[in-house]
């Protein structure tokens, strides 16, 4: 099955930076790639998501890249809100989608400072 | 259309007490999984189900087993409660295949004493 590895765990910026969320996967026949947020004491709720005939998404201030050669996909938040504080999840499909289901990264807290 | 839905919200057992989680969904959908979700370990799949009579094991299924009768319906059962089950449980579905999001549940918090 697949593994994904996200860094970094924690991750605090100032209002109005960006925030980058980086994650790695292990199986090559992945081909798409969600990312979900997380407010405490919620479900996590899909952003966005790429698949692998791209290699960038954006969707208003945020943005996913992927590079299937280094098999990584970053999430990059741009002119960060206070409200953007949350706990972001990467994942990959499990044996190449077949199932149904997704792995998903350890996460990211991300907290924004006004 | 509710989407996934799950019941009880919140749950406390004591050790050694077995009960059952429920989730439904009305969207139609093939795929549903259940995960686990502990502080720093993210979401783990416990098991999941591609259609209704077909079911398997995720990346942690010890101590759970569920069953998959109907579309809609995909219970999890606990058999003999553990204080490591203590988590926030959610159910999530999706159209199937790769390529498709998974829609959450709200989740259920168990507690176990």
């Amino acid at each position: 099955g697949e593994n994904v590895e996200q860094h970094p765990s924690t991750l605090s910026v100032q209002e109005g930076d960006s925030a980058v969320i980086k994650c790695t996967y292990s199986d090559s026949a992945s081909n798409y790639f969600p990312w979900y947020k997380q407010e405490l004491g919620k479900r996590p709720q899909l952003i966005i998501d790429i698949r692998s005939n791209v290699g960038e998404k954006k969707d208003q201030r945020i943005a996913v890249t992927l590079n299937k050669t280094a098999k990584h996909f970053s999430l990059h938040i741009t002119e960060t809100q206070p409200e953007d504080s949350a706990v972001y999840f990467c994942a990959a499909p499990n044996y190449g989608g077949s199932q149904g289901n997704l792995i998903f990264g350890k996460g990211t807290k991300l907290s924004v400072k006004p | 259309n509710a989407g996934v839905t799950q019941t009880p919200k919140f749950q406390v057992l004591k050790t050694g007490q077995s009960m059952t989680l429920q989730c439904a969904q009305d969207m139609n959908h093939e795929y549903m999984s259940w995960y686990r979700q502990d502080p720093g370990m993210g979401l783990r799949l416990i098991h999941y189900s591609v259609g209704a009579g077909i079911t398997d094991q995720g990346e942690v299924p010890n101590g759970y087993n569920v069953s998959r009768s109907t579309t809609e319906d995909f219970p999890l059962r606990l058999l003999s409660a553990a204080p490591s089950q203590t988590s926030v449980y959610f159910c999530a579905s999706s159209m199937g295949g790769s390529n498709q999001p998974q829609h959450f549940g709200d989740g259920t918090r168990l507690s176990i004493l």
